[in-house]
């Protein structure tokens, strides 16, 4: 079956402009996780879904980046205004419902974003 | 914090020799640990998960991780590296019901 994918694989902005970025995770998964990864580093937690609630954005690391999941399927990673400094690969996983404790989260291929 | 310490940053091995990537985590009641690989322009995988049934744990691609707690170590082993192995290494913590801390990664690099 169909994996996380995320669009645009790549993604050229300029300083300044407001970027967004697509994820479809699996189908039916019930969880959804955003992940920061810069380069040479391992990926950072930036926010959570279960459904359409967002039930966790503490990892988000300013005003200017704002996550939804409207219908609990699709999320959108926006960031406005980009700075240099937004420049990373940014990742999407999902998770489905499990027995209690830790169940596997399913990452996607990730969207490299590069702010000039 | 809970944390993992990956202890090379790169780490490179023969063809057919054994392979050795370290981890050690901050001490804690019950951690969940993971491996995760990424291979180039592709999703994180899934290696293998220590959820406290077993401290020796097998994964796939002939993978395995020894959960050692006296020495809060979760080192991942594999007895011969193909050069399908290439690839970044995650060392992952679990916290709370969701909560993934990465580690900073291991490069490995097989020579044919």
């Amino acid at each position: 079956g169909a994996g996380v994918s995320q669009s645009p694989r790549y993604k050229v902005a300029k300083r300044g402009q407001d970027v967004a970025l697509r994820c479809d995770p699996i189908s039916g998964h019930v969880s959804l996780f955003w992940y920061q990864q810069a380069l040479g580093q391992g990926p950072e937690f930036l926010t959570y879904f279960q459904n359409e609630a967002q039930l966790d954005k503490s990892g988000l690391p300013s005003d200017r980046f704002f996550a939804e999941r409207p219908e609990g399927s699709v999320s959108t990673l926006k960031i406005q205004r980009t700075q240099q400094e937004d420049s990373a690969v940014y990742l999407c996983a999902s998770r489905g419902l499990g027995l209690a404790g830790h169940n596997e989260q399913f990452f996607g291929p990730g969207t490299r974003l590069t702010v000039l | 914090a809970q944390s993992v310490t990956q202890l090379d940053s790169h780490v490179s091995v023969s063809e057919g020799t054994p392979v050795l990537l370290r981890c050690n985590y901050s001490s804690s009641y019950s951690p969940s640990l993971f491996w995760y690989v990424q291979h180039p322009n592709k999703g994180l995988q899934l290696l293998l998960k220590y959820t406290s049934a077993a401290t020796l744990v097998k994964g796939i691609n002939g993978f395995e991780a020894e959960f050692k707690k006296s020495e809060t170590s979760f080192h991942l082993t594999k007895p011969s590296a193909h050069m399908s192995d290439a690839a970044e290494y995650f060392c992952v913590r679990g916290a709370g019901s969701y909560q993934l801390t990465f580690g900073k990664g291991t490069k490995l690099s097989v020579i044919p």
